[in-house]
């Protein structure tokens, strides 16, 4: 039971363009949503979040986006650079279950030069 | 801030040893979690511990798996009588608050079971 879904094992992407990875999740309960960000040989790194109140939030090149309806989010990354390479997941909470997070399966991000 | 700390980064082991992981959170977190992840899934939750009271364990921890948090400091997971199966990184996170704050993970224990 898959809770959490990235559909898109990987992404390539130009230096400079728009990287956008998408995740949908089909638990109505989660209401707070994270991207980790992720090298190899280390642990997750939190990127950004997003709580269910609110449809968007920005930080610097990354934007997050959240479709509630839809229950879809997506995270922008603008411009990509070649540090940004890595493993992405996207993973969700229900504010009732004191912050245990629900992962994705991770999409790998390569931005090339 | 040091970060979170796992010791030992690797484990090699043989089937039906036991091996003992350990967890140093950032100091004034008193959340803690664990979590294991296989190659090409995400982490998965195995156990939460609030100060030194462990609140939640999936069904994914067996009866082979045992987690402490003596004083509400560090962290110990257990794996007994290993199996291939528990190959995978294990994953320490914790937390400050209530709810709703972010997860700052560690590096993680890779285990190896031979």
């Amino acid at each position: 039971d898959q809770q959490v879904k990235q559909n898109s094992p990987s992404l390539s992407v130009q230096e400079g363009r728009i990287s956008i990875l998408n995740c949908d999740y089909t638990n109505s309960m989660f209401d707070y949503f994270l991207w980790y960000k992720k090298y190899p040989a280390e642990g997750p790194t939190f990127l950004i979040s997003i709580s269910s109140i609110k449809d968007k939030n920005e930080d610097g090149r990354f934007t997050v986006f959240l479709n509630k309806s839809a229950k879809h989010l997506s995270l922008h990354i603008v411009p990509s650079q070649p540090g940004d390479s890595a493993v992405y997941f996207c993973a969700a909470s229900d504010t009732g279950t004191a912050s245990k997070l629900t992962f994705g399966t991770g999409t790998r991000l390569q931005v090339t030069l | 801030d040091t970060g979170v700390s796992q010791d030992p980064r690797h484990k090699i082991t043989k089937r039906g040893q036991n091996v003992t992981f350990r967890c140093d959170p950032i100091s004034e977190h008193n959340r803690l979690y664990w979590y294991r992840q296989t190659l090409g899934q995400g982490p998965e939750f195995l156990t939460y511990f609030q100060n030194e009271a462990q609140l939640e364990k999936s069904r994914l921890l067996s009866d082979r798996f045992s987690a402490e948090r003596p004083k509400g400091s560090f962290s110990t997971l257990e794996i007994q009588r290993t199996e291939q199966g528990d190959s995978a990184m294990y994953l320490c996170a914790s937390a400050k608050g209530a709810t709703n704050e972010k997860l700052f993970f560690g590096s993680g224990t890779q285990l190896s079971v031979l």
